[in-house]
């Protein structure tokens, strides 16, 4: 167990919704990040917050955002859902940036039907 | 061509064989990470290398910066070692911006 949770687990919807994730990080760790992992991009990194601020993008569309909260925790919202946004999303948290190990959470698969 | 390479793209090894999973890679780089994920989609965080070697049990990962290659070695393979195995990259892209960039995988499996 990593220490991160990721609510829900599974989460089916349809083309066109919304869809919000929800990411608790570990106990300290002041960096969220989000990973989309999909079977023919493989992993790929989003974004992440530290402290509650964007610190670095990844390959994040727009019709995706996220918010890091006071207490740590950290949403990441998909609209307009396509076909080709299902996948396995991940949060992980670290201590500190991009360059320290990073612990993830079990992932929230999304199907968009 | 991808900015990270991983090879093989498929490890089939028999218990207690020595493993090496390579992973190259084609910028200048501030850190690269090796992860581990398992057969259920859990992922591991193995190493964070940004020179050197590091070892932790029968795990050990290389990296040389100026040949921008890794390699992670598993001693003693053994059946819980299958998962596929990620390498991934952290370089500047651009003012005090950085980039994660992700290999696609080396699945190993391990039989007993």
């Amino acid at each position: 167990d990593s220490g991160v949770t990721q609510t829900p687990k599974h989460l089916i919807t349809a083309t066109g919704q919304r869809v919000t994730l929800r990411c608790s990080p570990r106990s300290g760790d002041l960096s969220v990040y989000w990973y989309q992992q999909s079977l023919d991009q493989g992993l790929q990194f989003l974004i992440q917050y530290y402290n509650g601020e964007e610190r670095a993008k990844g390959n994040i569309l727009e019709r995706f955002s996220a918010q890091q909260f006071p207490d740590l925790h950290s949403e990441l919202n998909l609209s307009s859902l396509e076909l080709g946004d299902s996948a396995l999303y991940f949060c992980a948290s670290s201590v500190l940036g991009l360059a320290g190990a990073q612990f993830f959470g079990p992932g929230t698969r999304l199907t968009v039907l | 061509k991808n900015e990270v390479e991983q090879s093989p793209q498929n490890l089939t090894a028999q218990e207690g064989e020595f493993i090496t999973i390579n992973c190259s890679y084609s910028v200048g780089i501030s850190a690269l990470h090796w992860l581990q994920q398992h057969p259920g989609g859990g992922i591991v965080s193995l190493f964070m290398l940004s020179s050197g070697k590091k070892k932790h049990g029968r795990l050990i990962a290389t990296i040389n910066i100026q040949e921008k290659h890794s390699s992670l070695h598993i001693t003693a393979s053994h059946p819980r070692d299958s998962a596929v195995y990620i390498c991934a990259v952290l370089a500047n892209s651009g003012g005090s911006n950085y980039k994660l960039t992700f290999g696609k995988g080396t699945l190993l499996t391990v039989n007993p």
